[in-house]
């Protein structure tokens, strides 16, 4: 099946610090793909809809000066959490649409102290 | 945005039990998704479903479309140790555009040997 990566798989950082997410689909193009956000024990909630060559569909709440998405190639997309503080820790998936289907990557944990 | 009920948050089953757990929500949606999320990792797609009615199995996990278009189940039978996981629905609503999912809050699976 499709493979999606995302690195890193863990990130400290300190608090004011910014921290870029890369999502990389390995074996196919993805035009669109997806950032989530998981608290521990909750659901995954939709960030942004990336967009290759156009700008990021953010959803409702989330601050897109605060996350910064760029989707530059067909292969590659990057979620940068700028100026982070403690509450931005959380585990940061994406996905990657191909055909009917959307895979997902392993998963960031990022960690603000 | 739409919201997803999916019951039962955990459960606690001795293996070789069979499960069921399901989702709900208060509109329709075009595609139904199973998911299943091991800690620290990304979600793996189950079982997919695309139209109402529909009743799909893989191996030992059958799900179905409910006919009115608002609900899902997931059935495991013959649970083992390594279905332990967090179980997730999540829908495609009618014109949402670029494959947008809504997920449920996740169904905990623990699986007692």
């Amino acid at each position: 099946g499709a493979v999606v990566s995302q690195h890193p798989s863990r990130v400290i950082c300190k608090s004011g610090t910014s921290v870029k997410i890369e999502c990389r689909s390995l074996d196919f193009q993805a035009t669109t793909m997806f950032w989530y956000r998981q608290f521990p024990k909750k659901s995954l909630m939709l960030m942004a809809t990336s967009n290759e060559g156009s700008k990021a569909t953010y959803e409702q709440g989330v601050e897109k000066d605060k996350f910064l998405i760029n989707h530059a190639s067909l292969t590659l997309s990057t979620l940068t959490v700028t100026s982070a503080h403690p509450e931005d820790s959380s585990f940061y998936i994406c996905s990657a649409t191909r055909e009917d289907e959307q895979y997902f990557g392993p998963g960031t944990r990022l960690t603000v102290t | 945005g739409q919201q997803l009920n999916q019951s039962p948050q955990s459960m606690f089953i001795q293996e070789g039990e069979d499960v069921s757990m399901n989702c709900t929500s208060s509109s329709i949606f075009n595609t139904w998704l199973w998911y299943k999320q091991d800690p620290g990792e990304g979600p793996v797609l189950l079982i997919a479903l695309y139209k109402a009615g529909e009743l799909t199995s893989n191996g030992r996990l059958t799900a179905q479309f409910g006919i009115t278009r608002k609900d899902s189940f997931l059935n495991i039978s013959a649970s083992i140790p390594s279905d332990v996981g967090i179980y997730f629905c999540a829908g495609q609503e009618p014109g949402a555009g670029s494959y947008q999912l809504t997920f449920g809050k996740g169904t905990k699976l623990s699986v007692i040997p």
